[in-house]
């Protein structure tokens, strides 16, 4: 298994501005992935980070709104830039575990509300 | 496309229940699909997770079934209790192993 731990818990920021989440994993892991779960919505994968390359982003999702770094094998950022209304979310990272399933783990979510 | 549907969208029943909720996907090229649960403002649990090569898999008062041909699979929740009430969301995993599709979920209430 693996366990995450997501900073912050929940967060609440004014229009213009930007909030960077942390995802720490207790394992090492090749891939993370960042989730966006919209008020009672589904989640939605905006992007897996590989550590060592660029993210690879779905559709709909550009690197200059959600920035991400990767830079180990345990850790990775999202950053929410230049929030609006719309933004207001719960962002989630996981990870898949390798053993004899393959199994995916999420973090605690950020809940963040955008003013 | 991958398109998983859950149902129903909403469920309320009394304590002591035994309940089942469906899910459904529209390609069976899958790895696995797990169950997982999410209480309000949180993040996912892992409830359980079947391989395509299984049939179901037990944990407790769960009992989750796939019926990978027909591209479907039933949580079954056996004497449903007030801590069971949570969003109950089903994903499927590619092939690939780099895609997983969730549903839109089940919002179950117990009322005690």
């Amino acid at each position: 298994s693996a366990v995450i731990s997501q900073k912050p818990s929940r967060d609440i920021c004014q229009r213009g501005t930007s909030l960077t989440i942390q995802c720490q994993v207790d394992s090492q892991v090749t891939m993370m992935f960042w989730y966006r779960q919209q008020p009672g919505q589904s989640l939605t994968l905006i992007a897996t980070a590989n550590q060592g390359s660029e993210a690879t982003y779905e559709s709909g999702f550009v690197i200059d709104k959600f920035p991400i770094s990767r830079p180990n094998l345990t850790f990775s950022t999202l950053t929410v830039s230049n929030m609006s209304p719309e933004d207001s979310s719960i962002y989630l990272c996981s990870v898949e575990v390798f053993t004899r399933n393959t199994e995916a783990f999420f973090g605690q979510g950020t809940r963040l509300t955008v003013v | 496309k991958q398109e998983v549907t859950q149902i129903p969208a909403a469920l309320s029943v009394p304590e002591g229940e035994n309940l089942v909720l469906n899910c459904s996907f529209t390609d069976s090229a899958i790895y696995n699909l797990q169950w997982f649960r999410q209480d309000p403002g949180k993040g996912l649990t892992s409830l359980l997770l079947i391989q395509s090569s299984q049939r179901e898999q037990t944990s407790g008062r769960l009992n989750a079934s796939l019926d990978k041909s027909s591209g479907r699979s039933t949580l079954y929740i056996a004497a449903s209790q007030p801590g069971d009430s949570a969003t109950y969301l089903c994903a499927v995993l590619n092939n690939a192993g780099n895609m997983l599709t969730f549903g839109g979920g089940t919002r179950l209430m117990v009322k005690p």
